[in-house]
């Protein structure tokens, strides 16, 4: 099947620092991408749906510019949490999809962000 | 209320147990996928169904679109079986390609 690689898969880092985590499809184009959020024990929670070459739509209470996505080509999109705070510590997982295999849902391996 | 249901929310099972994890959902659906997350976070598309039914070694998935309903089964259960299993369906019309995802069944399998 297709694959998608998220990176880093875990980051620790100082409140009030930006991180980035980057979501690759290998092979194949992503055209729409999404990313979510999960907390211990807790369902996935829809943040944005990004869109190759278009501003990311945002889901409702989630900010945008705390949560910077960027889907500049059709194999990478980035999600940049900034100025982290510790509330932000969470596992942040992107899916992929697009043209043939738009329903299928391939994941990343998800990034555990913790904010010290 | 949460679009996709599923339950149970924790199953405990002896090695060799039949299981069946149920899913419910009241959105109108283009597919509905079953998803396997693992400890360390990483989820496998186990399922995507959008009628009748699917086998893949010991798992069976099925789906009834008249009732909004799916069952995830499990033949001859093993401890590797242990995960957290997700009910997903995808919208369709406004929402497609969204997923809206059930709060996962934590399944823990004995030796």
């Amino acid at each position: 099947g297709a694959v998608v690689s998220q990176h880093p898969s875990r980051v620790i880092c100082k409140s009030g620092t930006s991180v980035k985590i980057e979501c690759r499809s290998l092979d194949f184009q992503a055209t729409t991408m999404f990313w979510y959020r999960q907390f211990p024990k807790q369902s996935l929670m829809l943040m944005a749906t990004s869109n190759e070459g278009s501003k990311a739509t945002y889901e409702q209470g989630v900010e945008k510019d705390k949560f910077l996505i960027n889907h500049a080509s059709l194999t990478l999109s980035t999600l940049t949490v900034t100025s982290a705070h510790p509330e932000d510590s969470s596992f942040y997982i992107c899916s992929a999809g697009g043209g043939a295999l738009f329903a299928e849902a391939f994941f990343g391996q998800g990034t555990r962000l913790t904010v010290v | 209320k949460n679009e996709v249901e599923q339950s149970p929310q924790n199953l405990t099972a002896q090695e060799g147990e039949f299981i069946t994890i149920n899913c419910s959902y009241s959105v109108g659906i283009s597919a509905l996928h079953w998803l396997q997350q693992h400890p360390g976070g990483g989820i496998v598309s186990l399922f995507m169904l959008s009628s009748g039914k699917k086998k893949h070694g010991r798992l069976i998935a099925t789906i009834n679109i008249q009732e909004k309903h799916s069952s995830l089964h499990i033949t001859a259960s093993h401890p590797r079986d242990s995960a957290v299993y997700i009910c997903a369906v995808r919208g369709r019309g406004s929402t497609l390609g969204r997923l809206y995802f059930g709060r996962g069944t934590q399944l823990t399998v004995w030796p």
